[in-house]
């Protein structure tokens, strides 16, 4: 089945230490996107990639940068994680980003910072 | 600035009927989606408008009032598996999606 895959599913790393999320598809989408959710509140668009065409949002901190080597691999690395930083971060793609395209989720990774 | 406002919490009984409402203030319109959340996991697609009126998929129906500003999501036949959160979001004139923060189902037997 085509699907978005994300890994690893819990990710544990201590003050400072620096982590990468990794994100895979098979549904041969142009375009994705890495978003951060915490409790209760609505997805953050971190980045988002139209084919290697990146595209960072204005209050997506310097910590955080992201790296798409080819059409299927996304990765999200923070240089050096703080305790505000513990989030779900979800990894999505769509087709074309445009009109009605609907954009599908990987299962996420919850990052705790100790 | 825009905006995607949502009820953050329901209450509801198995088998009974839900209304969830969503109004948005948003530069531009290109269509509304409705996800649903379960607690842990990612969001999954539900429903999509653009066009003012009533999309039915089974027990879920989707509303759109562009005039209004307003859309509502529709839960039928209530199961427990339906507890969850359900996310509101709207594509902008740049074709962003804006997402709302949510309303969280709660679903009594």
């Amino acid at each position: 089945d085509a699907m978005v895959i994300q890994n690893p599913r819990y990710q544990v790393t201590q003050f400072g230490k620096p982590v990468t999320l990794s994100c895979s598809q098979t549904l041969n989408h142009n375009v994705m996107y890495w978003y951060q959710q915490k409790s209760s509140q609505a997805p953050k668009l971190l980045f988002h990639y139209y084919d290697k065409d990146f595209n960072n949002e204005a209050d997506t901190p310097d910590n955080f940068q992201s790296r798409r080597p080819n059409t299927s691999f996304c990765f999200l690395d923070i240089r050096s994680p703080g305790l505000g930083d513990a989030a779900m971060y979800l990894c999505a793609t769509s087709r074309d980003g445009q009109g009605s395209d609907t954009q599908y989720f990987g299962p996420g990774t919850r990052l705790t910072v100790l | 600035g825009q905006n995607i406002d949502q009820p953050t919490e329901m209450t509801a009984t198995e088998g009974a009927i839900v209304q969830i409402n969503c109004t948005y203030q948003t530069s531009g319109f290109n269509g509304l989606f409705w996800y649903q959340q379960h607690a842990g996991e990612a969001p999954t697609f539900l429903s999509y408008n653009v066009l003012d009126g009533l999309e039915e998929k089974g027990r879920f129906s989707s509303f759109l009032s562009r005039s209004k500003g307003y859309s509502y999501l529709l839960l039928k036949e209530l199961q427990m598996k339906d507890s969850a959160s359900y996310l509101c979001a709207v594509i902008d004139s740049n074709y962003q999606l804006i997402w709302g923060a949510g309303t969280k189902l709660i679903i009594k037997p």
